[in-house]
């Protein structure tokens, strides 16, 4: 089955700077990824998503980049304020389930 | 629009205790998942249905987990004889055509 590594489990910035949380994925047949942002205590949100057939996507401070090949996915967070601290979560699907990473614990110290 | 849900929020129960959860997705999604998350861990996927059918189980970590959906909307997961092991958030997750799925608020499990 699939199996997802992220990296790093935990990443500090300072305000305004950029963060980039990294994961690979084994199973070929994955075609979608998605990322996923969740605050202590709440429900994990989707923010952005990719499939297969796109190397980049963008929304505002947000991208996400693929690489098929190598099999693996970033997630960029650009000019970074205190309420993007949070845990994220990227995951990969294939057409029968979904596989999330163990997550990263971002922090933006103001 | 109303989003999925899910009750109890939390949930205490003696070790040994039968507990039952309950998901209400969002209206007209066919897809239903449960995950378990852990403290400080990503969900693991436990089981999917579309529909009322059952399509994967392979995630449920033993046979004291059970799940249904009987008529393809309302799902639970019921946990027999429960153990200190089983404490965790569990997530429910639908999805109209098994790609962005929204989530729950889940039940916070705690077993004594």
């Amino acid at each position: 089955g699939e199996n997802v590594e992220q990296h790093p489990s935990t990443l500090s910035v300072q305000e305004g700077d950029s963060a980039v949380i990294k994961c690979t994925y084994s199973d070929s047949a994955s075609n979608y990824f998605p990322w996923y942002k969740q605050e202590l205590g709440k429900r994990p949100q989707l923010i952005i998503d990719i499939r297969s057939n796109v190397g980049e996507k963008k929304d505002q401070r947000i991208a996400v980049t693929l690489n098929k090949t190598a099999k693996h996915f970033s997630l960029h967070i650009t000019e970074t304020q205190p309420e993007d601290s949070a845990v994220y979560f990227c995951a990969a699907s294939t057409p029968e389930d979904m596989r999330f990473g163990a997550g990263t614990r971002l922090t933006v110290k103001p | 629009g109303a989003g999925v849900s899910q009750s109890p929020r939390y949930k205490v129960a003696k070790r040994g205790q039968d507990v039952a959860l309950r998901c209400d997705p969002i209206s007209g999604h066919v897809s239903l998942f449960w995950y378990q998350q852990a403290l400080g861990q990503g969900p693991e996927f436990l089981t999917y249905f579309q529909n009322e059918a059952q399509l994967d189980k392979s995630g449920l970590p033993s046979d004291r987990f059970f799940a249904e959906r009987p008529e393809g909307s309302v799902s639970t997961l019921k946990i027999q004889r429960t153990q200190q092991e089983d404490s965790a958030v569990y997530l429910c997750a639908s999805s109209f055509a098994r790609r962005e799925q929204f989530f729950g608020p889940g039940t916070r499990l705690t077993v004594l």
